[in-house]
């Protein structure tokens, strides 16, 4: 079964500190990720996809993909209390065909 | 901004009865899947369609569960005789494309079964 972790936490970090989540994954054949935010009770919300090796930054979000290493990033700049949430992070990919899988998730605390 | 919707939000059922989950998709989307969210669990993919057939389903997805797309906006998740084991979050969700396309949530029906 191919898989993809992440680190649970709590991840805690003081408001307007930069927060960082980490994904690795198992297919060598991925080809899209995903990171969404889950607030308790809610559906996930994308806030981010990146196809290739490198950055991707979009406001204060910025996730980093490396193939190689097989691990995925998010960067979350000048964090504040309404990012607290649960962050999925979701691989899409050949052995995988057309579905999202997704990892357990982090919880982040941002802490005013 | 279109968004996927879903209806019923909570729905209460009791074990052995049916139950229909609906979805609208987003209207130029032509993927749509299914998801499932157990309470403290991982999201998992229930199943896949696309041109109106299943195009990928999981080993959950089983004798007991159909999907249908009715009309032209309508996609239903019908799970025939309930389990305990399916009481769960059930997201919808919908894509334009499938190369790496990005799949946008619905807000999920809560199934609770007694």
């Amino acid at each position: 079964q191919k898989e993809v972790e992440q680190n649970s936490g709590p991840l805690s970090v003081p408001e307007g500190a930069i927060a960082s989540l980490n994904c690795t994954y198992s297919d060598r054949g991925s080809q899209s990720f995903f990171w969404y935010r889950q607030y308790s009770g809610k559906s996930p919300e994308l806030i981010m996809s990146i196809y290739s090796n490198g950055d991707k930054e979009d406001g204060r979000f910025t996730a980093q993909l490396n193939k190689a290493s097989q691990y995925v990033s998010l960067l979350i700049r000048d964090s504040q209390p309404s990012d607290s949430a649960t962050y999925l992070c979701a691989v899409k990919g050949m052995e995988y065909g057309n579905k999202l899988v997704f990892g357990a998730g982090t919880i982040l605390r941002v802490e005013s | 901004e279109p968004e996927v919707t879903q209806t019923p939000s909570h729905q209460v059922t009791q074990m052995g009865q049916e139950v229909i989950l609906r979805c609208v998709p987003i209207s130029n989307h032509l993927y749509f899947y299914w998801y499932r969210q157990i309470l403290g669990q991982k999201v998992e993919f229930l199943v896949s369609f696309y041109n109106n057939e299943i195009s990928e389903k999981s080993e959950i997805f089983d004798d007991q569960f159909s999907v249908e797309r009715p009309d032209g906006s309508n996609f239903t998740l019908k799970i025939r005789s309930t389990k305990l084991e399916d009481s769960a979050m059930y997201f919808c969700a919908s894509s334009g494309d499938s190369e790496g396309g990005e799949q946008f949530f619905g807000p999920g029906t809560r199934l609770t079964v007694l």
